[in-house]
């Protein structure tokens, strides 16, 4: 079956980088993915890479796969305040938007303070 | 673009009665939706799947006599929270797919509460 999970909290100062990290089980997954979700909001999508890749960078964030081990972990540099929320990690099968549902990692809740 | 308009983001209701959640894909055609729910400082939990024109395939546990679903069109699904109770209280999210390749977009979310 499929499980996914996360470290619960992480607390970082400003202008520090956050590491958060997601462990997988499924090898068949496909892609691997990082949402952002604010309090009382839905999930708005970071980033997302193919399981063929090792690392996809986009301006502040950084994501290492590591398919061996099946670990994703999600790099944000210059950690801001506004980064605080939950980080869910998630895995599809397949291609992606089809019909194919995403699996949801526990959420890890980031605390950025001054 | 792709955008999906969730509503009502926020309702309260009173045990019994049942709640309609609607999820509208506003410049996309949505052939499949995803609904979620999600307990408080939990993951989202997967409740069912649905194609539009076709019946919706539930997850394990999940009660489709009480959860109602309709993708009748698509650009519209909706969940009906059938006479809720308590225990129904949560945050409810769809998530529709945009077509092979082009990922998910969620909605804001409906957060129901039921007393």
């Amino acid at each position: 079956g499929e499980d996914v999970e996360q470290s619960l909290f992480l607390s970082v100062r400003e202008g520090d980088s956050s590491v958060i990290n997601c462990t997988y089980t499924d090898s068949s997954s496909t892609y691997l993915y990082w949402y952002k979700q604010e309090p009382g909001a839905g999930l708005q999508l970071l980033t997302y890479i193919f399981s063929n890749m090792d690392m996809k960078q986009d301006q502040r964030l950084t994501v290492l796969l590591n398919k061996k081990d099946k670990h994703l972990s999600l790099r944000i540099a210059d950690t801001q305040t506004g980064d605080s929320a939950i980080y869910f990690c998630a895995e599809s099968m397949g291609v992606t938007g089809g019909g194919n549902k995403l699996t949801f990692g526990t959420g890890t809740q980031l605390k950025v303070e001054l | 673009g792709a955008v999906v308009s969730q509503h009502p983001s926020w309702v309260i209701c009173k045990s019994g009665t049942s709640v309609k959640i609607e999820c509208r894909s506003l410049d996309f055609q949505a052939t499949t939706m995803f609904w979620y729910r999600q307990f408080p400082k939990q993951s989202l939990m997967l409740m069912a799947t649905s194609n539009e024109g076709s019946k919706a395939t539930y997850e394990q546990g999940v009660e489709k006599d009480k959860f109602l679903i309709n993708h009748a069109s698509l650009t519209l699904s909706t969940l009906t929270v059938t006479s809720a109770h308590p225990e129904d209280s949560s945050f409810y999210i769809c998530s529709a797919a945009r077509g092979q390749g082009r990922g998910y977009t969620f909605g804001s979310g409906t957060r129901l509460t039921v007393v």
